[in-house]
């Protein structure tokens, strides 16, 4: 059954904690993105991979950092320096540069 | 860099009724635009998408159409029905840029 995963649904963050969303994907996709989405809003792109590791910072990256060791898995990790780290989390995959996005089903991530 | 600006932010229309939604892009040399769906609570899914080397494209009820000298390209939904209410959104990238740039959603809501 291919597609992208993500875990947890929910995750609840304490003040100064860092949290670690997980991305995982079984499409033998090069690209991998996460975007922030916040109400009423669109998507924001927080980083981007187009092979494994290398990486590079979207429009959105302070508070954030992420690891490409493996093609198939793109984690996330939100630190303390994030003040306002409530919001949707998606994870994509795709072919590459210019190619269709495929999304995961999210992340819901609350600050206690 | 790209931006996207998308109208209606939302729309209601009775439901066998159709659905327009306009998108307009600032970089002339975008020439990748998808759109997805995106229900309550989940990721979003493409629906269409459009290069720029056509005009138009149609998948069933659904359909893109592309206007290069203007820079804007629309979503046309026909015969809506209730399965139709979502959240969708609009996307343009470039050549030479490795992202999307997205709109900020528009809210569909079928009236039965």
């Amino acid at each position: 059954d291919g597609g992208i995963t993500q875990s947890p649904k929910y995750l609840f963050r304490k003040e100064g904690q860092n949290v670690t969303l997980s991305c995982e994907q079984n499409l033998n996709h090069d690209a991998m993105y996460w975007y922030r989405q916040d109400p009423g809003q669109g998507l924001r792109l927080i980083y981007y991979s187009q092979i494994v590791n290398d990486f590079q910072k979207g429009d959105i990256a302070e508070g954030y950092s992420v690891s490409r060791e493996k093609k198939e898995s793109f984690p996330l990790t939100v630190t303390s320096a994030q003040k306002n780290p409530t919001a949707f989390y998606l994870c994509a995959s795709g072919l590459g540069q210019r190619e269709t996005q495929y999304f995961g089903p999210g992340t819901r991530l609350l600050v206690l | 860099g790209e931006n996207v600006e998308q109208h209606p932010s939302t729309l209601s229309v009775q439901e066998g009724d159709s659905a327009v939604i306009k998108c307009t892009y600032s970089d002339s040399a975008s020439n990748y635009f998808p759109w997805y769906k995106q229900e309550l609570g989940k990721g979003p899914q493409l629906i269409i998408d459009i290069r720029s080397n056509v005009g138009e494209k149609k998948d069933q009820r659904i359909a893109v159409t592309l206007n290069k000298t203007a820079k804007h390209f629309s979503l046309h939904i026909t015969e809506t029905q209730p399965e139709d209410s979502a959240v969708y959104f609009c996307a343009a990238s470039n050549f030479g840029n490795e992202k999307l740039t997205f709109g900020t959603g528009t809210r569909l809501t079928i009236i039965p």
